[in-house]
């Protein structure tokens, strides 16, 4: 079974841009979680999204914003980038049983 | 302020030695996951407990999750440099994908 893919792997913006993240789960899983992991604060939950709605999510601003399709990928957005959001985003995912999450590579994101 | 503890924070062994990871907190947890991570990449699941004193084995990893479900352990027994990486301890509540990670326990293994 393939494992999480997440693309692109490396991007570098410039602050005030946006930027998209893409995320494809596991066959069959059905709930994708993104987190953002940085040198200083570790892996924190941005938020969760299962069967296109989201369920849960972290304290994060409203720049930062995601979706989930019917086929259950999912995308992240973060608009008007600061530089504090270089960061490496990880996408993760699930069964029902959402306790258990398995995760992809990341993306790299450099802000200039 | 990170809820769960791990310590230590850096840990550097010779090949063959043992070592112990912990990760407390003050929450309890409905289950507890241990991850490796390895620079550049994603975290991969080592094992997931859900059972307040459960013991799991993985060949030479064993995991302990605490009869309180506040606290766990990871212990590696004659260390490889293959072992070498950040081991991650994140808590779970059951709650929709949510899981609260600990910083990290760094570990190097010298051949």
């Amino acid at each position: 079974k393939a494992g999480v893919t997440q693309t692109p792997r490396y991007l570098i913006k410039t602050r005030g841009q946006q930027v998209t993240l893409s995320c494809s789960p596991i066959s069959g899983h059905r709930s994708v979680s993104w987190y953002q992991q940085t040198p200083g604060q570790g892996l924190q939950f941005l938020f969760e999204y299962f069967s296109e709605t989201q369920r849960n999510k972290g304290n994060f601003p409203g720049r930062f914003s995601g979706r989930q399709f019917s086929n259950s990928r999912s995308e992240m957005n973060v608009s008007t980038l600061e530089l504090g959001d270089s960061a490496l985003y990880l996408c993760a995912s699930s069964s029902d049983r959402a306790d258990t999450q398995y995760f992809g590579p990341g993306t790299r994101l450099t802000v200039l | 302020t990170q809820l769960l503890e791990q310590s230590p924070q850096f840990l550097s062994i010779q090949e063959g030695e043992n070592l112990t990871v912990y990760c407390n907190s003050s929450s309890v947890f409905s289950s507890l996951q241990w991850y490796r991570q390895e620079p550049g990449e994603g975290p991969v699941l080592l094992v997931t407990v859900v059972t307040g004193g459960e013991v799991k084995k993985l060949k030479r990893l064993t995991f302990q999750f605490g009869d309180a479900r506040k606290d766990s352990s990871l212990h590696i027994t004659a260390a490889q440099p293959g072992d070498t990486g950040l081991y991650l301890c994140a808590g779970g509540w059951g709650s929709w994908g949510k899981l609260q990670f600990g910083a990290g326990t760094q570990v190097v293994v010298t051949p």
